[in-house]
């Protein structure tokens, strides 16, 4: 069975600094991965998408890596601002049109 | 497009009350997902469909009952509420391509006292 685990589960930050997000996943048969942001009491905003055979996905200031064989992921967000602050859900899928499997997320603070 | 919309935002029930959670998609999406996520927690998978007609059981189904009459619409029924269905219900849809990208709904927050 599929397992997606994120550490750390809270993360607070200076504003301006760069930082990791760690997403692991213990079977590396995965078709795809996405990242989402999900801001207090609200839904999930897909940031990006990597698929199996990718090994990185850029949107502005993230940057999101894939290394199947070692099952891991990593969110990479540039110069960290306040507006950033949320929290932050890695979901593997094990194959195309399948449901997602949801690590818990890590919550991220962003302080001025 | 609205996407995936969820109605209602919140609602409150008593035990053994019943209800239906709304889901609708406007993007011709074939496969629906209705996910629940409990404080701290990561979403956990309750049922999902391939297309109208078809539904799948996921991680946890009980207490709860789906249909698929058409692409658009994807309810979700809660016959006999309980407590432990305390939480946020999650619609999400994607496409019958090939990047199996989910788009949520903003989620309905269901409180069961």
């Amino acid at each position: 069975k599929q397992e997606v685990t994120q550490i750390p589960a809270a993360l607070s930050v200076p504003e301006g600094e760069n930082l990791v997000l760690n997403c692991s996943f213990t079977d590396s048969a995965i078709y795809n991965l996405q990242w989402f942001r999900q801001d207090p009491g609200k839904g999930l905003t897909s940031l990006l998408l990597i698929q199996s055979s990718q090994r990185e996905q850029t949107s502005g200031r993230l940057n999101a890596s894939l290394d199947k064989s070692s099952g891991r992921s990593t969110l990479y967000i540039a110069a960290s601002q306040p507006g950033d602050s949320a929290t932050y859900l890695c979901a593997v899928g094990v194959g195309g049109n399948t449901p997602l499997v949801f690590g818990k997320g890590t919550r991220l603070s962003v302080i001025a | 497009n609205a996407g995936v919309t969820q109605t209602p935002k919140f609602r409150i029930l008593k035990i053994g009350q019943s209800m239906t959670l709304q889901c609708t998609q406007d993007m011709n999406h074939n496969y629906m997902y209705w996910y629940r996520q409990d404080p701290g927690m990561g979403l956990k998978l309750i049922y999902y469909s391939v297309g109208a007609g078809i539904t799948d059981k996921g991680e946890v189904p009980n207490g709860y009952n789906v249909s698929r009459s058409t692409t658009e619409d994807f309810p979700l029924r809660l016959e006999l509420a309980a407590p432990s269905q305390t939480s946020v219900y999650f619609c999400a849809s994607s496409s019958s391509g090939t990047t199996n990208e989910q788009f949520f709904g903003p989620g309905t927050r269901l409180t069961v006292l």
